[in-house]
C-alpha cells in the first residue's frame, strides 16, 4: 500500500523535553510538508521540503526543526523552545512542486503535560 | 500577504437539508482546491477548480470556482450523517521558487439525523 505513515499517533511528553516526530512515505514523492492544527482552526504551515537536503520555514517555523536527508523521510522536532507544542501535526506530501493534491498522513496528536 | 476567507465558520442542519459553504480571496487565485476532514481524521482532497466559472460535480456536492476567480464554493444537496466533518478551502502561493497552500479557517457541518 503507498501512502503517508506518522507515529505514534498519540504522545505526551513534558515541558521542556525536545520531541520528533516521525513522517515517512513511499509515495516517491519529492515534496512534503508539516502542518500544526488547532482545535477550531485551519492548517498552519510549519515547514516544506521540495526536495532532499533542502527544506523552508513556513508560517509557524519558531521552535521547530526538520531534516530532509532522504526523499521518503521528513522528521519534525518540537523543541523545548516552542511556547505552546500541544496540538495535532499532520504531515503531507506531493508529487512535485506543482500543489496539484496534498496527501497526508493520519496525524500525531502531540500533549504536552 | 494572500488569505482566504471561508463561511461560515460552522453550520448545523437535519439530514436532508442541504449546505454551502464558501471561501473568498481579495485577489485573484489561479487555483483553487477543496479538502473534506472527518472528525479525528486528516484532510482528505475532493476537487481542484482552476478556470473561471467553473462548475464540477462529485455526486451530491457541486464545486464552483468564480467568474472572477476571486470566490468559490462547495454546495451538498440533501446532506447525510456521513458528510460530517470540517471543509476545507485551500489555494496556492506562490514565493521565488518555492510553492505552498494557504488554508482556509474551514467550515464544520454537523447533520442532525
Amino acid at each position: 500500500d503507498g501512502g503517508i505513515t506518522q507515529s505514534p499517533k498519540y504522545l505526551f511528553r513534558k515541558e521542556g523535553q525536545n520531541v520528533t516526530l516521525s513522517c515517512e512515505q513511499n509515495l516517491n514523492h519529492d515534496a512534503m510538508y508539516w502542518y500544526r492544527q488547532d482545535p477550531g482552526q485551519g492548517l498552519r504551515l510549519i515547514y516544506y521540503s521540495q526536495i532532499v537536503n533542502d527544506f523552508q520555514k513556513g508560517d509557524i517555523a519558531e521552535g521547530y526543526s526538520v531534516s530532509r536527508e532522504k526523499k521518503e523521510s521528513f522528521p519534525l522536532t518540537v523543541t523545548s523552545a516552542q511556547k505552546n507544542p500541544t496540538a495535532f501535526y499532520l504531515c503531507a506530501s506531493t508529487p512535485g512542486d506543482r500543489l496539484t493534491e496534498q496527501f497526508f498522513g493520519p496525524g500525531t496528536r502531540l500533549t504536552v503535560l | 500577504g494572500q488569505q482566504v476567507m471561508q463561511i461560515p465558520q460552522y453550520q448545523h442542519v437535519q439530514e436532508g437539508e442541504d449546505f454551502t459553504t464558501y471561501c473568498n480571496s481579495s485577489t485573484t487565485l489561479s487555483n483553487i482546491q477543496w479538502y473534506k476532514q472527518r472528525p479525528g481524521g486528516h484532510p482528505v482532497f475532493l476537487i481542484q477548480l482552476v478556470k473561471s466559472g467553473e462548475v464540477k460535480k462529485q455526486k451530491r456536492l457541486t464545486f464552483q470556482f468564480g467568474e472572477a476567480k476571486k470566490n468559490s464554493s462547495l454546495h451538498i444537496t440533501a446532506t447525510q450523517t456521513t458528510d460530517v466533518g470540517t471543509y476545507f478551502c485551500a489555494v496556492v502561493r506562490n514565493a521565488g521558487n518555492n510553492r505552498k497552500l494557504i488554508w482556509g479557517l474551514g467550515t464544520s457541518l454537523a447533520v442532525n439525523p
